[in-house]
């Protein structure tokens, strides 16, 4: 059973527009939640994150939103810039466990 | 550099050879976790370790696979005997475990890239 789903597998968006990237998922015991990027032949890079106590958190052009009762969340990058382009992958997880990854979005972000 | 580190980066082996490859985490996280991804799929969890011990394995880490970390510093993965299906890129990840509170954020590595032919 996949607890964590993105089922958007890209998304294509203009430069200086907002992304909005979505991520659902199934597991009421997961408290904290993450968001990370990745190019092609890296590792993930964390990006933000957000714990259950919380339904925004904020950093720069990045902000994460948590709907507890819909069990969704998302990531909002605004203006979106060409380097923002790469594979994003919501991660979920009970606090101090393993994460549980999505399938990730790709973003590109066009001129 | 401070982050996770793993080597080797690539490693392309011929079927039913061993391989091992080694983590180093950030100096002063005390969790340390193995992840592995395939292509069009999310990292999938492998194992993890708090200090020298390992607390926790998945169902995908089959008999073949062993990993330690025997100072609580460093970390191996060893498949023996590889398969065609080990192809994957293993990823290394390490946290600050309880002492994080409430947002324990995992950083990974680079990665190794493995592939058997």
């Amino acid at each position: 059973d996949q607890q964590v789903k993105q089922n958007s597998p890209s998304l294509s968006v203009q430069e200086g527009r907002i992304s909005i990237l979505n991520c659902d998922y199934t597991n009421s015991m997961f408290d904290y939640f993450l968001w990370y990027k990745k190019y092609p032949a890296e590792g993930p890079t964390f990006l933000i994150s957000i714990s259950s106590i919380k339904d925004k958190n904020e950093d720069g052009r990045f902000t994460v939103f948590l709907n507890k009762s819909a069990k969704h969340l998302s990531l909002h990058i605004v203006p979106s810039q060409p380097g923002d382009s790469a594979v994003y992958f919501c991660a979920a997880t009970p606090v101090g466990d393993k994460l549980i990854f999505g399938t990730g979005t790709r973003l590109q972000v066009f001129p | 550099d401070t982050g996770v580190s793993q080597n080797p980066r690539h490693k392309i082996t011929k079927r039913g050879q061993n391989v091992t490859f080694r983590c180093d985490p950030i100096s002063e996280h005390n969790r340390l976790y193995w992840y592995r991804q395939t292509l069009g799929q999310g990292p999938e969890f492998l194992t993890y370790f708090q200090n020298e011990a390992q607390l926790e394995k998945s169902r995908l880490l089959s008999d073949r696979f062993s990993a330690e970390r025997p100072k609580g510093s460093f970390s191996t993965l060893e498949i023996q005997r590889t398969e065609q299906g080990d192809s994957a890129m293993y990823l290394c990840a390490s946290s600050l475990g309880l002492a994080a509170g409430g947002e324990d954020t995992q950083y990974f590595g680079p990665g190794t890239r493995l592939t058997v032919l």
